[in-house]
């Protein structure tokens, strides 16, 4: 799987939009980005997925730049319960070798401010 | 709308003892899986069950065994508990087990081995 690079920590203010960073420079053509978080003590959170296109649901939004390189995940109007852990993965589903493989980096810790 | 839910919690075992790790789903998921999460080495599969009646071995399996009891259940047994196995340990399941669609965790058990 290709590598990532995220910034360590990120700030925002309660109310506003958060935009998380990515870096993946080296993904290949079937690898997906994919974003989890992790909040303290809890298990880790599917947020979305996407390959080529912009991806939406309720929780975020997905932004991948048209070379592909690098991605952002948006979350409109972060709230005190979205300070976590933010995992940006990049992954080729496919494959037996890929099941359940989840290889998380250093992650970027979101601080959401009253 | 439970999820994957995990027992028990916390658990505090004496080296040698053993200990079955209980994980259940209620999302109809084909696939669940075992990890262990340690400071500074990520998250770890143990095991993996992608279809109920199979189990194959992760990237750390060895002092664990799995039993896929029925599609919702998935136990990882310790069978002589070790404090080299002091962890975190998650349970997830995903709807097919490339996880296209993202992995669904557990809330996690907190183990000390003494």
């Amino acid at each position: 799987d290709a590598k990532t690079t995220q910034p360590p920590s990120m700030d925002c203010a309660e109310g506003r939009a958060a935009n998380l960073p990515c870096n993946h420079s080296t993904i290949s053509g079937n690898e997906y980005v994919y974003w989890y978080r992790q909040i303290h003590s809890q298990g880790p959170q599917y947020i979305i997925h996407g390959l080529k296109n912009n991806e939406t649901n309720e929780m975020a939004s997905l932004i991948i730049t048209e070379d592909r390189k690098s991605s952002t995940l948006i979350l409109p109007h972060a709230t005190l319960r979205d300070t976590a852990v933010y995992y940006c993965i990049v992954r080729d589903p496919a494959g037996g070798t890929s099941y359940g493989k989840l290889t998380f980096g250093q992650g970027t810790i979101l601080t959401v401010h009253p | 709308n439970a999820g994957v839910t995990q027992t028990p919690k916390f658990q505090v075992l004496k080296t040698g003892q053993s200990m079955t790790l209980q994980c259940a789903q209620d999302m109809n998921h084909n696939s669940m899986y075992w990890y262990r999460q340690d400071p500074g080495m990520g998250l770890r599969l143990i095991y993996y069950s992608a279809s109920e009646g199979t189990t194959d071995k992760g990237e750390v399996p060895n002092g664990y065994n799995v039993s896929r009891l029925n599609k919702r259940e998935f136990s990882l047994r310790l069978e002589s508990a070790a404090p080299s196995q002091t962890s975190v340990y998650f349970c997830a399941s995903s709807e097919v087990p490339s996880g296209t669609g993202g992995y669904t965790f557990g809330s996690g058990t907190r183990l000390t081995v003494v």
